[in-house]
């Protein structure tokens, strides 16, 4: 069974500081790695996915993400974050192919102070 | 144009009761799901359909009971409610293995 796991659960920057929240997946096969974003009081948005190809993936609103399939990692990064990117961060992961389900980290909420 | 919409939003009502949710999406999105988000920000599939087809269930109880008349739409209803029954649920549809488009979400207090 596939799992995610998301080592930082609160983190708080200051405007301009970098970001990078962690995320570990388990799953023996090709898998498919997303970064959602949760405004407050909103749904889950998609901020960027990894199918194949680069592995430096270039999201929406500044936001990267780099899979090191020999670490099984797919960490988000930000040069540099705004209040507007307090959000809860999600990473997911499913499995290439078929109707296989997406299972999500626990989240990390991003607390960004002005 | 909304991609993901679900009514209601807010939903509150009391233990026993019987209340249903629904989901309708305008992509053209094959599969659709519900997934439930509790007080800790956890987010957990319940049902996948694909085409008006189960294919996932994960463990559920029977209480919850998916239907999709058609691709478009999957309802949620929900019998005998429980106050563990409270969360956020948030309905879901696809066209690429997790690449997924939510709704706002339905906010359900059991009281």
């Amino acid at each position: 069974a596939q799992s995610v796991s998301q080592h930082n659960h609160h983190v708080i920057l200051s405007e301009a500081a970098s970001l990078e929240l962690g995320c570990n997946y388990s799953y023996g096969g090709t898998v498919n790695l997303f970064w959602y974003v949760q405004y407050p009081g909103q749904h889950l948005q998609l901020l960027l996915k990894y199918f194949s190809g680069d592995p430096l993936v270039k999201g929406i609103k500044g936001f990267e993400a780099e899979f090191i399939k020999s670490k099984f990692s797919f960490n988000l990064r930000k040069p540099s974050v705004q209040w507007s990117d307090t959000a809860e961060y999600f990473c997911a992961v499913t499995s290439s192919g078929g109707y296989q389900k997406v299972t999500f980290g626990i989240g990390t909420k991003l607390q960004v102070i002005p | 144009d909304t991609a993901v919409s679900q009514t209601p939003k807010y939903l509150v009502t009391q233990m026993g009761n019987d209340k249903s949710i629904k989901c309708e999406q305008n992509l053209g999105h094959d599969t659709m799901y519900w997934y439930k988000q509790d007080s800790k920000k956890f987010l957990k599939i319940m049902f996948s359909y694909n085409n008006k087809e189960l294919i996932i269930n994960e463990t559920v109880p029977n209480r919850f009971s998916p239907k999709s008349p058609d691709k478009a739409h999957l309802n949620l209803h929900i019998n005998s409610l429980e106050l563990g029954d409270s969360a956020v649920y948030f309905c879901a549809s696809s066209h690429a293995p997790g690449e997924q488009y939510f709704g706002p979400g339905t906010r359900l207090t059991v009281t």
